[in-house]
């Protein structure tokens, strides 16, 4: 069966510092990769999307960066942290029922 | 417009009651739909797919109504583990990604 994984599962950081969250899936082959941000009481926003290694479309504008370097691997950076970057970020995997699965998600708090 | 909307709720509900939530979407093009659950603080979970014809799994009916670009969720004989925050997801709109609605946030008290 598929799982996905994502660490760390929180994250303090201060804001202008590095940030670099990772996420693999296991037991399925050239998946749909995505990043999701979740913000307080708010709904999930599709940061990055990946439809295999090295392909990355982004959503929205922002400090974030995204990267596929291997099939089952996603990243997402950014070089200096903003306050606003705060959330809960959560990555996912989807093959062909289009259905997307989660990861447990990395809380991030940037002071 | 918002693209998907949901009542935030909260719904309480006593154990054993039947509860029904609905969703707009705006996209009339829009291809796949789902029900996700999400429980505090954790990540959202699969619940069931919602298919033209509507579908049922267990205590659980999803409905959709294109027409008037609405889906519904029903929850039978409901059970204290259901107190969660579900979510409306609509797949379709230009990116491969899904839109999600904000929650519904259902509240099963004993």
């Amino acid at each position: 069966s598929q799982t996905i994984h994502q660490w760390p599962a929180t994250l303090v950081q201060p804001v202008g510092s590095p940030l670099s969250l990772e996420c693999t899936v296991e037991g399925t082959s050239n998946p749909n990769l995505y990043w999701y941000r979740q913000a307080a009481g708010r709904g999930l926003q599709l940061l990055f999307y990946s439809v295999g290694i090295g392909q990355i479309s982004s959503e929205v504008p922002q400090n974030l960066s995204a990267s596929r370097p291997q099939d089952r691997q996603f990243i997402l950076s950014s070089k200096k942290l903003l306050l606003s970057d705060s959330g809960f970020y959560l990555c996912a995997w989807s093959g062909g029922a289009r259905a997307q699965y989660f990861g447990p998600g990395t809380r991030l708090t940037v002071t | 417009r918002k693209e998907v909307e949901q009542d935030p709720g909260p719904f309480n509900v006593p154990e054993g009651a039947t509860v029904a939530f609905n969703c707009t979407y705006s996209n009339s093009a829009s291809q796949s739909f789902f029900w996700y659950r999400q429980d505090c603080r954790k990540e959202p979970k699969l619940l069931m797919s919602v298919y033209s014809s509507g579908n049922e799994d267990g205590r659980f009916t999803a409905q959709l109504n294109r027409a008037s670009q609405y889906i519904s969720l029903l929850i039978r004989d409901s059970k204290l583990s259901d107190s969660a925050t579900y979510l409306c997801v609509v797949l379709g709109g230009g990116a491969d990604g899904l839109t999600f609605g904000k929650g519904t946030h259902l509240i099963i008290q004993p």
